[in-house]
């Protein structure tokens, strides 16, 4: 069974421009998270899908940030304009389905550096 | 507000002694708590959770913690490194009044291993 990936794994951009991660979750997993870490911090969380609806987005900075999960499959996060702050490790974890603590299982992670 | 407080961000272990990873929670309820270990270049894997059940956690590798209500803190341990068990630790806390399951997670401690 393939897991959670991500692409790209790593991104450099310039300030302003537009960067945009994509994740692929474990085939049947219907929750689907964003977490990002910053470079010397812990990882935090940005938001959480339940199939396509967006259950939880309290973690996300501001909107220069937008996540959309197309037909409950991948999900993708846009940034733009990006700034320096962006920059960091951005995870994407995937569960089951159920309103359970399950286990989420994470992706290697895209690594984006904004200069 | 809970939080999640790893001691240690970087712990060096000789081979063959004892793991100790330190973690700490600040919650009014006792929350679900993980162990998440991340190896280079790789996502974040389950080492082994708690959730309510037994207080103490076998997980794979050898690894096992013990969560201590009174003491708030689950604590995670290895009679005997590895050289492999250099990587990344991350403790992390979902709240049990959270029914969606979202992590917070420690700042990480790295482990180093020593011949």
């Amino acid at each position: 069974e393939a897991g959670v990936t991500q692409f790209p794994s790593h991104s450099v951009i310039e300030k302003g421009q537009t960067v945009t991660l994509r994740c692929d979750p474990i085939s049947g997993h219907d929750n689907l998270y964003w977490y990002r870490r910053v470079m010397g911090k812990e990882i935090k969380f940005l938001l959480h899908f339940v199939k396509e609806s967006k259950q939880d987005e309290s973690g996300m900075p501001n909107n220069r940030f937008l996540a959309e999960r197309t037909g409950g499959t991948y999900s993708t996060l846009k940034v733009q304009p990006a700034e320096l702050e962006d920059s960091g490790v951005y995870f994407c974890a995937s569960s089951q389905s159920g309103r359970r603590v399950d286990t989420q299982y994470f992706g290697p992670g895209t690594r984006l550096t904004v200069l | 507000a809970q939080s999640v407080t790893q001691l240690g961000s970087h712990v060096s272990v000789s081979e063959g002694a004892l793991v100790l990873l330190r973690c700490n929670y600040s919650s009014s309820v006792p929350p679900y708590l993980f162990w998440y270990v991340q190896y280079p270049n790789q996502g974040l894997q389950l080492l082994l959770k708690y959730t309510s059940a037994a207080t103490l956690v076998k997980g794979i590798n050898g690894f096992e913690a013990e969560f201590k209500k009174s003491e708030t803190s689950f604590h995670l341990t290895k009679p005997s490194a590895h050289m492999s068990d250099a990587a990344e630790y991350f403790c992390a806390v979902s709240m049990t009044t959270d029914s969606w399951g979202k992590f917070q997670f420690g700042a990480g401690t790295q482990v180093v291993v020593t011949p």
